[in-house]
């Protein structure tokens, strides 16, 4: 069952930003939001993870709303090299679980 | 940089062949996973091993068998292969213990069964 929604496809120009937007209403207080993405052919790449506050790395930056049902990962600055599909999954903490990953948000970044 | 490497990024077997797909990891990390992943059926666990010597049946085993002999190896065995067995195959290794368990993927063979 899929614990998280994102849209199909996002486009964004070149330099922009880009949000993407992920919903996940059903989150347990014990469960992190994970993004991850897979350029084509490629192994997925970690982006960022976060409970409830709002975290940032050299990669992109994680809101999570105060109420914790949705989320939004940013890339300040879209390079054509961020064009991959990019899943938001909800994990919980501790363990060693399996990663589900739904059918993510294709994001294609325009020239 | 964590770093998770794969033996081959393409291999083509024929039908009946046993394969060895090679994982290695230098992030000293605990728990490391097989998956594979198929168009439209997502990612999909084969085995995981959260220690030396130490496996766990995944969602789908059959046909399949590992290795750890080594903490930084993981190897995944396909017995006898079959076109079935065709797939992107994807190795992650984690850190493991409490907390947070980020999983880091290498970058995947792509496995042709003719």
């Amino acid at each position: 069952d899929a614990k998280t929604t994102q849209p199909t496809s996002m486009d964004c120009a070149e330099g922009r930003a880009a949000n993407l937007p992920c919903n996940h209403s059903t989150i347990s207080g014990n469960e992190y939001v994970y993004w991850y993405r897979q350029i084509h052919s490629q192994g997925p790449q970690y982006i960022i993870h976060g409970l409830k506050n709002n975290e940032t790395n050299e990669m992109a930056s994680l809101i999570i709303t105060e109420d914790r049902k949705s989320s939004t990962l940013i890339l300040p600055h879209a390079t054509l090299r961020d064009t991959a599909v990019y899943y938001c999954i909800v994990r919980v903490e501790g363990g060693s679980e399996k990663l589900v990953f739904g059918k993510g948000t294709k994001l294609t970044v325009n020239p | 940089d964590v770093k998770v490497t794969q033996s081959s990024r393409y291999l083509v077997k024929r039908t009946g062949e046993k394969v060895f797909l090679e994982c290695v990891q230098d992030m000293d990390h605990e728990n490391m996973f097989w998956y594979r992943q198929d168009p439209g059926l997502g990612l999909r666990l084969i085995y995981f091993s959260y220690d030396v010597k130490m496996k766990e049946k995944g969602d789908i085993p059959e046909g399949y068998s590992v290795s750890r002999e080594k903490k930084e190896r993981f190897s995944l065995i396909l017995e006898s292969a079959s076109t079935n067995q065709t797939s992107m195959y994807l190795c992650a290794g984690a850190p493991g213990g409490a907390g947070t368990d980020t999983q880091y993927f290498g970058p995947g063979t792509r496995l042709t069964v003719l």
